[in-house]
């Protein structure tokens, strides 16, 4: 099956500096989603994107499906923006194949 | 729009029980979806849904496992005969079209 990779595993930020976490994949995807996890289980949905660049407030994201990497970017981080983010790519077949995740701790 | 829902949020059981979770995907979606995620690891696929048929069943269900979503609405997945390893979270989604809309889960704890 499809190899989703993220690095870095656990990520320790100071509140209001800025981030990179990268998804490397394996293979062509139809689909590529950011998730972020709350403390309590719910996967927050961060960003559908297969391709390009999108940005929502403080976090934008890139795909480059050619080169397959996304970029997940955290700009001015805030305590809240702790937990786990997560990769999941979709190989034409509804399933979604998630990465280990990035535990981020951001600390006031 | 509300989101996707799932019932009980939280299952302790005995090993050899039986366990019944249910999840109500967002209405007009007619996909819906269930992952396993076990501590430190993400989500993996169970099985999937379009309507009321059941598409693709991972390998991971064993025949313990049994999952149906009558008249294409809600859906229920059921563990026959649990086993400490079962223990984890039991998440649904649901989908119009690529993105995958995800519910609160169902945290099982088997002892």
């Amino acid at each position: 099956g499809i190899q989703v990779e993220q690095s870095p595993p656990d990520l320790i930020l100071q509140e209001g500096a800025n981030s990179t976490l990268r998804c490397n994949f394996s293979d062509s995807v139809n689909n590529l989603q950011w998730f972020h996890q709350n403390p309590w289980g719910q996967l927050i949905n961060l960003f559908y994107i297969p391709s390009g660049t999108k940005q929502n407030g403080r976090l934008s994201a890139t795909t480059v499906a050619t080169e397959r990497y996304s970029l997940l970017y955290i700009s001015s981080s805030q305590t809240t923006d702790s937990g786990v983010y997560f990769c999941a790519v979709e190989l034409y077949d509804y399933k979604l194949s998630f990465g280990a995740g990035t535990t981020v701790t951001v600390r006031a | 729009d509300t989101g996707v829902s799932q019932d009980p949020r939280h299952k302790i059981t005995k090993r050899g029980q039986n366990v019944t979770f249910r999840c109500d995907p967002i209405s007009e979606h007619n996909r819906l979806y269930w992952y396993r995620q076990t501590l430190g690891q993400g989500p993996e696929f169970l099985t999937y849904f379009q309507n009321e048929a059941q598409l693709e069943k991972s390998r991971l269900l064993s025949d313990r496992f049994s999952a149906e979503r009558p008249k294409g609405s809600f859906s229920t997945l059921e563990i026959q005969r649990t086993e400490q390893g079962d223990s984890a979270m039991y998440l649904c989604a649901s989908s119009r079209s690529d993105e995958q809309f995800f519910g609160p889960g169902t945290r099982l704890t088997v002892l």
